[in-house]
C-alpha cells in the first residue's frame, strides 16, 4: 500500500498569501495518477487537480498541481477567503486508491 | 447536473450489516464507475472499492475483501453498498463518488453526501 504523508499539519495564512502543500509517497506513484481535494466541514470532498497537474473543471487558475514519483505539490497562488479547509492528496496509480492525512490552511 | 444521493443515517449493533444506496442522475449512469469511501471522524477518507454499473463487475480493497458487497440496478440508476459483520471502528461517514474516467484508476469528481453510520452496542 502506498502511504501518502501530507505536510504541513496546518498551515496559518491570510488572504491573499501564497499556499503551498506537499504529499509525499511511500513509493513511486505511477503514471502521476494523484489528486487534489478541498474539504469543508460538513461537505463532501471536491476535486481539484488530477493527474498531478491538470485542473478539474471550474476550478479557479490560483490552484496548481505539480510533482512526480514520490514528490508531489499544491500551490494556490493568491488565497481567498473562500480557500480555506482541509486538503487531502489522493493516488489512484495503484491498489488500494489511498489518501493523506491532510492539511488544514486556516485564517491566520 | 450531475447528482449522487445517498441514503440517510443508519444505527446499527456490533456484528450486524448496513446497506447504504446512491441514487445517480444527471449523466448515462452505465459511462462511470462508481467508488465507494469512507471518513471517520477527523481522519482522511479510506477508499473501499468500485462498482462498475454496467455489467455490474466489481472492485475491493483487500482491507474489506469478505465484508463488503457491492451492486447497481440499471432500471433505477441506482448503486448499493452492504458492509456486513460490523465492528465500532466502522462508524463512519460513507461517501459513493463517481470516477472522473472510465477507468479503475481514476480520481473522483461529483460525490454523494454522505451517509452517516453509528455502530454502538
Amino acid at each position: 500500500e502506498i502511504v501518502l504523508t501530507q505536510s504541513p499539519a496546518t498551515l496559518s495564512l491570510s488572504p491573499g498569501d501564497r499556499a503551498t502543500l506537499s504529499c509525499g509517497a511511500s513509493r513511486s506513484v505511477s503514471a502521476s495518477f494523484l489528486a487534489w481535494y478541498q474539504q469543508k466541514p460538513g461537505l463532501a470532498p471536491r476535486l481539484l487537480i488530477y493527474d498531478a497537474s491538470s485542473r478539474a473543471t471550474g476550478i479557479p487558475d490560483r490552484f496548481s498541481g505539480s510533482g512526480s514519483g514520490t514528490d508531489f505539490t499544491l500551490t494556490i497562488s493568491r488565497l481567498e477567503p473562500e480557500d480555506f479547509g482541509v486538503y487531502y492528496c489522493q493516488q489512484y496509480g495503484s491498489s488500494p486508491l489511498t489518501f493523506g492525512g491532510g492539511t488544514k490552511v486556516e485564517i491566520k | 447536473q450531475v447528482q449522487l444521493v445517498q441514503s440517510g443515517a443508519e444505527v446499527r449493533k456490533p456484528g450486524a450489516s448496513v446497506k447504504v444506496s446512491c441514487k445517480a442522475s444527471g449523466y448515462t449512469f452505465i459511462n462511470s464507475y462508481i467508488y465507494w469511501v469512507r471518513q471517520a471522524p477527523g481522519q482522511g477518507p479510506e477508499w473501499l472499492g468500485f462498482i462498475n454499473p454496467s455489467g455490474g463487475s466489481t472492485f475491493y480493497s483487500q482491507k474489506f475483501q469478505g465484508r463488503v458487497a457491492m451492486t447497481s440496478d440499471t432500471s433505477t440508476t441506482t448503486v448499493y453498498m452492504e458492509l456486513s459483520s460490523l465492528k465500532s471502528e466502522d462508524t463512519a461517514l460513507y461517501y459513493c463518488a463517481r470516477g472522473l474516467k472510465l477507468a479503475a484508476r481514476t480520481s473522483f469528481d461529483f460525490w454523494g453526501q454522505g451517509t452517516l453510520v453509528t455502530v454502538s452496542s
